[in-house]
């Protein structure tokens, strides 16, 4: 099975800050990566899917790309909204979630 | 807007089973497949299964195969989700989710508000 590692852990950043968040897959797969934003006690809300296309009503602030095997995810200028945890997901005959990415205030 | 409700928290001695439901509205079933997603306390996702409201057709994760069935009721547009042999690391939060695209494996853009299973003794 593929795996998605997905990292830091944990990110602390500040409001306005540039953040990235990273999903490397085990081998080389097509561009079936997603992206959600999950809040204490809430359901995943997807941000992006096939790698890089923004889901409807999504903030233009969040981005998706693809390079090799590595997947990133892009907040361009965090907002207070954005403190959140993230995780990548590949969909393809399974579903993969990364470990989760922890956004926290600085 | 489409919607999905899933049925409300249950606590289960370890060997029991539980089944929880998600009721589905507006054009859900016969058009999209549905996933099943659990969450343990301070953890990650992690995704159990697929059923596809169109032609019942299934797809499990491994580590679930054959402790999980996956089940839909048309007349009620309800999926279901069944594991049995519970134990207490089974305690999570389980989400259903919608595939994003009709008739065709995606990803999920929409989810119920999630069921709490609690294993204890």
């Amino acid at each position: 099975d593929i795996q998605m590692t997905q990292s830091p852990p944990t990110l602390s950043a500040s409001v306005g800050d540039r953040v990235n968040i990273s999903c490397r897959a085990s081998r080389g797969i097509s561009t079936w990566v997603a992206w959600f934003q999950q809040k204490p006690g809430k359901a995943p809300k997807l941000l992006i899917y096939k790698a890089s296309i923004l889901q409807n009503g999504v903030p233009s602030r969040f981005s998706g790309s693809k390079s090799g095997t590595e997947f990133t995810l892009t907040i361009s200028s965090l907002q207070p909204d954005d403190f959140a945890t993230y995780y990548c997901q590949l969909y393809d005959s399974f579903w993969t979630f990364g470990q989760g990415t922890k956004v926290e205030i600085k | 807007q489409d919607h999905l409700v899933q049925s409300g928290p249950e606590v289960k001695k370890p060997g029991a089973s539980v089944r929880v439901s998600c009721k589905a509205s507006g054009d859900t079933f016969g058009n999209y497949g549905l996933s099943w997603v659990r969450q343990a306390p301070g953890q990650g996702l992690e995704w159990m299964g697929w059923i596809s409201t169109y032609n019942r057709n299934t797809v499990y994760a491994q580590k679930f195969q054959g402790r999980v069935t996956l089940t839909i009721d048309t007349s009620t547009t309800t999926a279901s989700m069944e594991l049995r042999g519970l134990r207490s690391d089974d305690t999570a939060v389980y989400y259903c989710a919608r595939d994003r695209a009709p008739r065709r494996l995606d990803t999920f853009d929409l989810w119920g508000q999630g069921t709490m299973v609690t294993v204890s003794s």
